[in-house]
């Protein structure tokens, strides 16, 4: 079983939509935790980052982190066509990310 | 500022063959981690250097080797390659790979083995 498991996709949502894209892990050790985009033929872009549990905004994204559960999530709002891509998660044992474990990414189209 | 620099782009290899990619990375940035990406297997981490050393190492056979140069240019050395060896290598740098870093990812060498 894979360390950190990503719901696979692929997702195609309208214009506007409120996108939730999410991982799991099991892996205690993880603390710092990433989402990243990744347009094709692209190197992964980050996103966001998320020091252990809790919420962090920025702009239309939100990313939520539940150590508890071992889950965690990217919210999108007001979907746009440009946020068409694969959405990575990634999480780390460390605070540097270094050495991080991916999930196999959710390719998202939002259609106009 | 320059961002992470990888080459070369594209690079078509023969069984058996050894291959060398380079990373870049931003200037000042002291890290470097390769990453391979297949559709079968995602990102996958293969190694991190910091200051010339490497400090990280991922589930690779000895095939997959690494260094770091003073100027924290980056290159990854695959010998004997396999066909499964056909992936996108990428490349990410951080400041210090430490505490609250962020990595930049090159655009990657994506290596075809025939």
């Amino acid at each position: 079983q894979k360390e950190v498991e990503q719901d696979p996709g692929p997702l195609s949502v309208p214009e506007g939509a409120i996108v939730s894209l999410n991982c799991t892990y099991s892996n205690s050790a993880f603390q710092y935790f990433m989402w990243y985009r990744q347009y094709s033929r692209k190197g992964p872009e980050l996103l966001m980052y998320t020091y252990s549990s809790g919420n962090k905004e920025d702009g239309r994204f939100t990313a939520q982190v539940d150590k508890s559960s071992k889950y965690i999530s990217l919210f999108i709002r007001d979907s746009q066509p440009s946020d068409s891509a694969t959405y990575l998660c990634a999480m780390s044992p460390y605070t540097n990310a270094g050495k991080s474990t991916f999930g196999d990414g959710t390719t998202l189209t939002v259609k106009p | 500022k320059a961002g992470v620099t990888q080459t070369p782009r594209y690079l078509i290899k023969t069984r058996g063959q050894q291959v060398t990619l380079s990373c870049s990375p931003i200037s000042g940035h002291r890290s470097v981690s390769w990453y391979q990406q297949t559709p079968g297997q995602g990102l996958q981490f293969l190694f991190e250097y910091f200051s010339e050393t490497q400090r990280n190492k991922g589930n690779f056979p000895g095939r997959f080797s690494g260094r770091q140069f003073s100027n924290s240019r980056s290159e990854m050395n695959v010998s004997t390659l396999e066909l499964g060896d056909s992936a996108l290598y990428l490349c990410a740098s951080s400041l210090l790979g430490g505490e609250n870093t962020e990595a930049f990812f090159g655009q990657g060498t994506r290596l075809t083995v025939v």
